[in-house]
């Protein structure tokens, strides 16, 4: 089983659309998590950190439910520019902060 | 302000051929990572250094090797290059304290 997984879809969305990805991950230790964005042949960036009370940043919502070890992104609104594979991150704690990174979701928002 | 860069950009290797990974970042960051991105997979940790002076073993280490040169630059050796290694390599760096990992652009490496 793979430490985070994801469904890697494609999901194909029109402008406007509201879509919403999930993770799981399987080591309960984990202390952190994180959602980077990646654009096709780009590198990863932080899109946002996910907190146990869910966060919103703008028109993304993230939240984590730890007893069932899921984490979720929602996108309203979206935007052409929001296309892109969405990466669910996972921090094992440590000292050298070992992130687990799920394989991504692609997301294509068409006009 | 750069970030972080690697050299090169692209690189076609013969199966046996060695080469060397460049990365440098201008964060002043204390840990430098490598990873592996292939298709269908998470990021995968090849080495990592939590300071100057010190390297630690990632989850696929085996076929490489890293030199923590000084606190901007950490590379990243193949010293007998196998078709097995033909993936997109990415630095990364962090400041203590932060889990903020910052990306550089990623090496592109083919294997024949």
């Amino acid at each position: 089983r793979k430490e985070v997984e994801q469904d890697p879809g494609p999901f194909n969305v029109p402008e406007g659309a509201t879509v919403a990805f999930n993770c799981t991950y399987s080591n309960s230790a984990s202390q952190s998590f994180f959602w980077y964005r990646q654009d096709c042949r780009k590198e990863p960036k932080l899109l946002m950190s996910v907190y146990s009370s869910g966060n919103e940043d703008g028109r993304f919502t993230a939240q984590l439910n730890r007893a069932s070890q899921y984490i979720s992104l929602l996108i309203r609104d979206s935007k052409l520019s929001d296309s892109a594979t969405y990466l669910c991150v996972v921090n094992l704690s440590g000292g050298y902060n070992k992130l687990i990174f799920g394989a991504g979701t692609r997301l294509a928002v068409h006009p | 302000n750069a970030g972080v860069t690697q050299t090169p950009k692209f690189q076609v290797l013969k199966t046996g051929q060695s080469m060397t990974l460049q990365c440098a970042q201008d964060m002043n960051h204390n840990s430098m990572y490598w990873y592996r991105q292939d298709p269908g997979m998470g990021l995968r940790l090849i080495y990592y250094s939590a300071s100057e002076g010190t390297t630690d073993k990632g989850e696929v280490p085996n076929g490489y090797n890293v030199s923590r040169l000084n606190k901007r630059e950490f590379s990243l050796r193949l010293e007998s290059a196998a078709p097995s290694q033909t993936s997109v390599y990415f630095c990364a760096s962090r400041q203590r304290g932060t889990e903020t990992q910052y990306f550089g652009p990623g090496t592109r490496l083919l294997v024949l």
